[in-house]
């Protein structure tokens, strides 16, 4: 799997946009990015997936850049309630990977502040 | 549909003694998971297991068994706890491989202190 880089943590305010990078230029082709998030003392949750267009759920947007060297995760109108630790995993689709298993690296702390 | 649920939630125990940790889905999902994560950490898969009977090593078994009886429960065992294992104990599920196991779901997690 593709190892991941992101910034250790990010300040937003409340109600704008949270544009949180990932940088993942050992991506292959067929590797898809995945975005998870860790509110304070609970378990992950699931945000979105994509493996080379622009993905949006409920949650969040998801860009990916051309070459899939990097993408960017974005809280449309971030909370208080979005105050967690992001994190952006790398990995080949889940029938290609024994046991669907996942590997999470350090992630963003992201912090938003009224 | 309660999800993932994870017994205890809280535990204290002493160097030597041993415990069994238990999660439970009530998704049908295949697959089961468990992770530690070290406080300022990413998460550290232990073991998981693709079905029921089966179980396989992840990324640090060392001093964990697991068994998978029933499809719906996944046990965390430790024979003989250490301070090292000191840690949040998460548990997770997903379908197995397609178009819906692109999600893990995740339990609220147990926090096992080892004196």
């Amino acid at each position: 799997d593709a190892k991941t880089t992101q910034p250790p943590s990010m300040d937003c305010a409340e109600g704008r946009a949270a544009n949180l990078p990932c940088n993942h230029s050992t991506i292959s082709g067929n590797e898809y990015v995945y975005w998870y998030r860790q509110i304070h003392s609970q378990g992950p949750q699931y945000i979105i997936h994509g493996l080379k267009n622009n993905e949006t759920n409920e949650m969040a947007s998801l860009i990916i850049t051309e070459d899939r060297k990097s993408s960017t995760l974005i809280l449309p109108h971030a909370t208080l309630r979005d105050t967690a630790v992001y994190y952006c995993i790398v990995r080949v689709p889940p029938y290609e990977a024994a046991g669907n298993k996942l590997t999470f690296g350090g992630g963003t702390r992201v912090l938003v502040k009224p | 549909n309660a999800g993932v649920t994870q017994t205890p939630k809280f535990r204290v125990l002493k160097t030597g003694q041993s415990m069994t940790l238990l999660c439970a889905q009530d998704m049908n999902h295949e697959y089961m998971y468990w992770y530690r994560q070290d406080p300022g950490m990413g998460l550290r898969l232990i073991h998981y297991s693709v079905g029921e009977g089966t179980t396989a090593k992840g990324e640090v078994p060392d001093g964990y068994n697991v068994s998978r009886l029933k499809k719906q429960n996944f046990l965390l065992g430790l024979e003989s706890a250490a301070p090292s294992q000191t840690s949040v104990y998460f548990c997770a599920s997903s379908f197995e491989a397609g178009v819906r196991s692109y999600e893990q779901y995740f339990g609220p997690g147990t926090r096992l202190t080892v004196t």
